[in-house]
């Protein structure tokens, strides 16, 4: 069936780089997509949203990009830091419901 | 303003024996989800309720799984008859509106 999925299960940044994040989408109706940041022992956190109507969004030192021709969502973290290591899902609203992908695993080195 | 609670956050059954986890909404959140989260997996979708009504129970993997959120605030989800396969973490999370949901931290299922 149609499912998010990522790339990249873990990706290796120093502190103070930036880092991107990809996902892949196959459910074309989706038009709403979030980004959950989970840290160990935790519940995902929200960090960005953004709509199918938009190709980007910004907030604080992060940035959503949206390329709806190639189904491809991507999380932008700049000057990574180590509180940033954490497990980060890209996830789609369909049919009312969170579907979430598997996970990128971030780890900031010093 | 506390964010969503739950517990236990850690659970040890037996197989064979019923648990039930709790979830303690946002105040004034009228809608509440559960998910499943198998390790190193993304949470699975469970169920669906908007105040006491549960709207949306087709990622229940088995009629061994029940919710109930009686007065449309705290939910309890029962597992009976427990099996290993429903070792995981549950989350809960609620939300005012349909996009952002707020998460708790989860209890995490161990079945021996």
């Amino acid at each position: 069936g149609e499912s998010v999925g990522l790339h990249l299960p873990t990706l290796s940044v120093q502190e103070g780089d930036n880092s991107i994040i990809n996902c892949a989408y196959s459910n074309s109706a989706s038009d709403y997509f979030i980004w959950y940041k989970q840290e160990s022992g935790k519940g995902p956190q929200f960090i960005i949203d953004i709509r199918s109507n938009m190709d980007k969004r910004q907030g604080q030192r992060v940035t959503v990009l949206l390329n709806k021709t190639v189904k491809h969502l991507s999380l932008q973290i700049a000057a990574t830091q180590p509180g940033d290591s954490a497990v980060y899902f890209c996830a789609e609203i369909a049919w009312g419901k969170l579907q979430f992908g598997a996970g990128t695993q971030v780890v900031v080195t010093p | 303003g506390a964010g969503v609670s739950q517990s236990p956050r850690y659970k040890v059954a037996k197989r064979g024996q019923d648990v039930a986890l709790r979830c303690d909404p946002i105040s004034g959140h009228v809608s509440l989800f559960w998910y499943q989260q198998a390790l190193g997996q993304g949470p699975e979708f469970l169920t669906y309720f908007q105040n006491e009504a549960q709207l949306d129970k087709s990622g229940l993997p088995s009629d061994r799984f029940f919710a109930e959120r009686p007065e449309g605030s705290v939910s309890t989800l029962k597992i009976q008859r427990t099996q290993q396969e429903d070792s995981a973490v549950y989350l809960c999370a609620s939300s005012a509106d349909p996009g952002r949901q707020f998460f708790g931290p989860g209890t995490r299922l161990t079945v021996l």
